[in-house]
């Protein structure tokens, strides 16, 4: 069971160029979550999800897209990339009890 | 709206030691509450949550966290810290109901001196 897997774990992007972070994840779960990680802030949630077909903005979506095509695939769209999105992205997910997220392992950005 | 507060940002503990991490919230609703553990270049894992059950939840590793309702508080303790335990550590807060979201507080670096 590989849980909540996140593609690619690192990449370098240069100013203005795009890029899709992948999300997957096998546990059937409806509820799925990207966040971001920065130094002394926490996780600030990005746009989350609570089913195929259904999205909706978090705390700070500016500068981001997703879509939800399927319940396993949620795919983050990075559009004309900034340094403030220099950052490390994580996707999770959960089941439909409550409870705790599943989280991936995380993408680490860098925009240059 | 739901908030967390973790004071400090970083505890030094020697190996043996109590652990204290804080953790105090603020929900509309009744909320459910959590303590995640990231280690170095890794994603986040759960230790331990609270769903209106008991209000002394205990987790793996040895931890475990008391929910205090009159303090709106969620503290997690360890009696006797391990050099392994050195990691960052991060209370969320969710109200219950089917669409809800975690929110994270700012997290807490913990270290372990030998």
């Amino acid at each position: 069971n590989a849980g909540v897997t996140q593609t690619p774990k690192f990449r370098i992007l240069k100013i203005g160029q795009s890029m899709t972070l992948q999300c997957t994840q096998d546990m059937n779960h409806n509820y799925m979550y990207w966040y971001r990680q920065d130094p002394g802030m926490g996780l600030k949630l990005i746009y989350y999800s609570v089913g195929a077909g259904i999205t909706d903005k978090g705390e700070v979506p500016n500068g981001y897209n997703v879509s939800r095509s399927t319940t396993e695939d949620f795919p983050l769209r990075l559009e004309l990339a900034a340094p403030s999105q220099t950052s490390v992205y994580f996707c999770a997910s959960r089941g439909d009890g409550g409870g705790g997220y599943t989280f991936g392992s995380g993408t680490r950005l860098t925009v240059v | 709206a739901q908030s967390v507060t973790q004071l400090g940002s970083h505890v030094s503990v020697s190996e043996g030691a109590l652990v204290l991490l804080r953790c105090n919230y603020s929900s509309s609703v009744p909320p459910y509450l959590f303590w995640y553990v990231q280690y170095p270049n890794q994603g986040l894992q759960l230790l331990l949550k609270y769903t209106s059950a008991a209000t002394l939840v205990k987790g793996i590793n040895g931890f475990e966290a008391e929910f205090k309702k009159s303090e709106t508080s969620f503290h997690l303790t360890k009696p006797s810290a391990h050099m392994s335990d050195a990691a960052e550590y991060f209370c969320a807060v969710t109200p219950t109901g089917a669409n809800s979201k975690l929110t994270f507080g700012k997290g807490i670096t913990l270290s372990v001196r030998p």
